[in-house]
């Protein structure tokens, strides 16, 4: 089993849908949790940080279920822009280090 | 700040060739990473150093790879012997923390194509 999970899609949604995606992860000790953002090509960046209260940046929203081992990013209103692919990152735990997952991809349609 | 400095952008090399990859990290960050992407595997850690010390590099996937961190502000990935199997983006990554922590700041990769 892969230590960080996710669904590769591509998840194809309408401008203005919102989209959730959901990662899991097999550690149960892993104590950051993170959501990269990757465009074709390019390097992936740091979306947001998932906390254990979950928190909201804008129209992104990111959980975290800790009893589950699962984190979830939702997007809302979703805009061309948002076209990428969406990194689950794990942390922490004995290895202490980042664990990514292989990525969603997100295709916005006009 | 010129962000995490990669060099070449791309390599072509032939099978048994040496090939060397460079990093310059952003200043001030103290753990530096070396990240290999495919479409299989997707992102994967090789190794990464704090304060220029390898500290964990059970990601490296034989002899064939090794990484130095001679000073807080360069380091290199070398294969030899290239294999076709190698190719691959690689990536270098640095942070301003130990470990699992904190943001990673990645730089733009090198393209990898072992013919």
């Amino acid at each position: 089993r892969k230590e960080v999970e996710q669904d590769p899609g591509p998840f194809n949604v309408p401008e203005g849908a919102t989209v959730a995606f959901n990662c899991t992860y097999s550690n149960s000790a892993s104590q950051s949790f993170f959501w990269y953002r990757q465009d074709c090509r390019k390097e992936p960046k740091l979306l947001m940080s998932v906390y254990s209260s979950g928190n909201e940046d804008g129209r992104f929203t990111a959980q975290l279920n800790r009893a589950s081992q699962y984190i979830s990013l939702l997007i809302r209103d979703s805009k061309l822009s948002d076209s990428a692919t969406y990194l689950c990152v794990v942390g922490g735990g004995a290895t202490n280090k980042l664990i990514f997952g292989t990525g969603t991809l997100l295709a916005v349609q006009p | 700040d010129a962000g995490v400095i990669q060099s070449p952008r791309h390599e072509v090399t032939e099978m048994g060739q040496e090939v060397t990859l460079r990093c310059k990290p952003i200043s001030g960050h103290n753990s530096l990473f070396w990240y290999r992407q495919t479409m299989m595997r997707g992102l994967e850690l090789l190794i990464y150093f704090n304060n220029n010390v390898p500290i964990d590099d059970s990601g490296m996937p034989e002899d064939r790879f090794s990484a130095k961190m001679p000073n807080a502000s360069f380091s290199t990935l070398k294969i030899q012997p290239s294999e076709p199997r190698d190719s691959a983006v690689y990536f270098c990554a640095s942070s301003s923390a130990r470990g699992a922590g904190e943001k990673l700041f990645f730089g733009s990769g090198t393209q990898l194509s072992v013919l």
